[in-house]
């Protein structure tokens, strides 16, 4: 089944504890990002990756990292987690390189950073 | 970067009424741009799309039109019933998709 799998789905963690969110996705897609879902705000872009090795910072990238080794996996990197960073997000992948075809979303990863 | 914003923020219908949300794009270079649909704890999933070539897109109840002069892209829900009910996220694509803030639609029945 073609899918954007993120584990864990919830995490509560504490200030200061570094994490790692992964994403993998199975439909050999260029393109995968990051997004954070809080109320009000909508869905903001954390970072995108068009290509193996190549990251760029979204509209909230601090406090946060990505890599891009694989074509199928995009973990995000929480180096030292605080309080605002308590969420739900969604990792993303889209076919083309250039996010001009349909986005996946992975299920959502909901963080508590107490 | 690219600035999408959505209005209203909510919208109440009566069922079988239409719906009509408004979304404005910053970036003239934008090429692509989704709606998605988001029901209460589950992940926004695309109910229709549009390319900047392209005017207007219909499927069945749905539709999107494009005025890529005025940048601003709309999405009509005719008909509408309670399944409609939801948060709509419109989205604009040059590079990278940047999302609206979204907006909840109610329909009464």
């Amino acid at each position: 089944e073609a899918q954007v799998t993120q584990n864990p789905r919830y995490l509560i963690t504490v200030t200061g504890k570094k994490l790692t969110v992964t994403c993998s996705q199975n439909m050999n897609h260029e393109y995968m990002s990051w997004y954070r879902q809080d109320p009000g705000l909508g869905l903001r872009q954390i970072y995108y990756s068009m290509n193996v090795e190549v990251t760029d910072k979204g509209d909230v990238p601090e406090g946060y990292k990505v890599s891009r080794k694989e074509k199928r996996n995009f973990p995000l990197i929480l180096e030292s987690p605080s309080p605002n960073q308590t969420s739900l997000y969604f990792c993303a992948s889209s076919l083309s390189g250039t996010a001009n075809t349909e986005a996946f979303f992975g299920q959502g990863t909901r963080l508590t950073v107490v | 970067g690219e600035n999408v914003e959505q209005h209203p923020s909510t919208l109440s219908v009566q069922e079988g009424d239409s719906a009509v949300i408004k979304c404005t794009y910053s970036d003239s270079a934008s090429n692509y741009f989704p709606w998605y649909k988001q029901e209460l704890g589950k992940r926004p999933q695309l109910i229709i799309d549009i390319r900047s070539n392209v005017g207007e897109k219909k499927d069945q109840r749905i539709a999107v039109t494009l005025n890529k002069t005025a940048k601003h892209f709309s999405l009509h829900i005719t008909e509408t019933q309670p399944e409609d009910s939801a948060v709509y996220f419109c989205a604009a694509s040059v590079n990278r998709l940047a999302f609206g803030k979204g907006n909840q639609v109610v329909v009464i029945p």
